[in-house]
């Protein structure tokens, strides 16, 4: 079965200031991949996805990630944070065949007015 | 309208009491799930159908009992509750069982004491 790891268990970071979430899956075959959010004391929310084609997928609130094949990595990004992104961070995998989602440990970021 | 729909939301329980959790989804999706989010945030599937046909059970004490009387139901009954089912529970739907967006619901948060 697939699997994920995320780098980053907290990540503390300034208004304006870019952020990059690490995100590397395990499994040999086609993937599909997501990023969801939590917020504070709410349900998961799907930020992006990518299932085939371009590798840089643009997602909502500014957010946007890169499927590297080759490294296994679906990094999140977002050039300009706000307080407003304060949350729970989750990757999340597939395999193209099947939805049984595997999430990552998640990542907690905290933003800084 | 909510997409995926849980109640309660929060539930507090004494240890040895038998609950259930109710989950409704309005998407049309054939696809339900259930998830365990525990007290690191750690996301586990627990069970998934496919047309009120159970097609992931992954290692869950048999305590735990998934229902779904049709395509649009999933609710899930836990049997002598202990300290360690304190969790937040989330209902998910998708269309389909690959390749598809899962949707969570809000979640309901299980406290056992």
């Amino acid at each position: 079965a697939q699997s994920v790891s995320q780098h980053n268990h907290h990540v503390i970071l300034s208004e304006a200031a870019s952020l990059e979430l690490g995100c590397n899956y395990s499994y040999g075959g086609t993937v599909n991949l997501f990023w969801y959010v939590q917020y504070p004391g709410q349900h998961l929310q799907l930020l992006l996805k990518y299932f085939s084609g371009d590798p840089l997928v643009k997602g909502i609130k500014g957010f946007e990630a890169e499927f590297i094949k080759s490294k296994f990595s679906f990094n999140l990004r977002k050039p300009s944070v706000q307080w407003s992104d304060t949350a729970e961070y989750f990757c999340a995998v597939t395999s193209y065949n099947n939805n049984d989602m595997r999430f990552g440990a998640g990542t907690r970021l905290t933003v800084k007015p | 309208d909510t997409a995926v729909s849980q109640t309660p939301k929060y539930l507090v329980t004494q240890m040895g009491n038998d609950k259930s959790i109710k989950c409704e989804q309005n998407l049309g999706h054939d696809t339900m799930y259930w998830y365990k989010q525990d007290s690191k945030k750690f996301l586990k599937i627990m069970f998934s159908y496919n047309n009120k046909e159970l097609i992931i059970n992954e290692t869950v004490p048999n305590r735990f009992s998934p229902k779904s009387p049709d395509k649009a139901h999933l609710n899930l009954h836990i049997n002598s509750l202990e300290l360690g089912d304190s969790a937040v529970y989330f209902c998910a739907s998708s269309q389909g069982v690959s390749g598809n967006t899962i949707y969570f619901g809000e979640g309901s948060w299980l406290t056992v004491v």
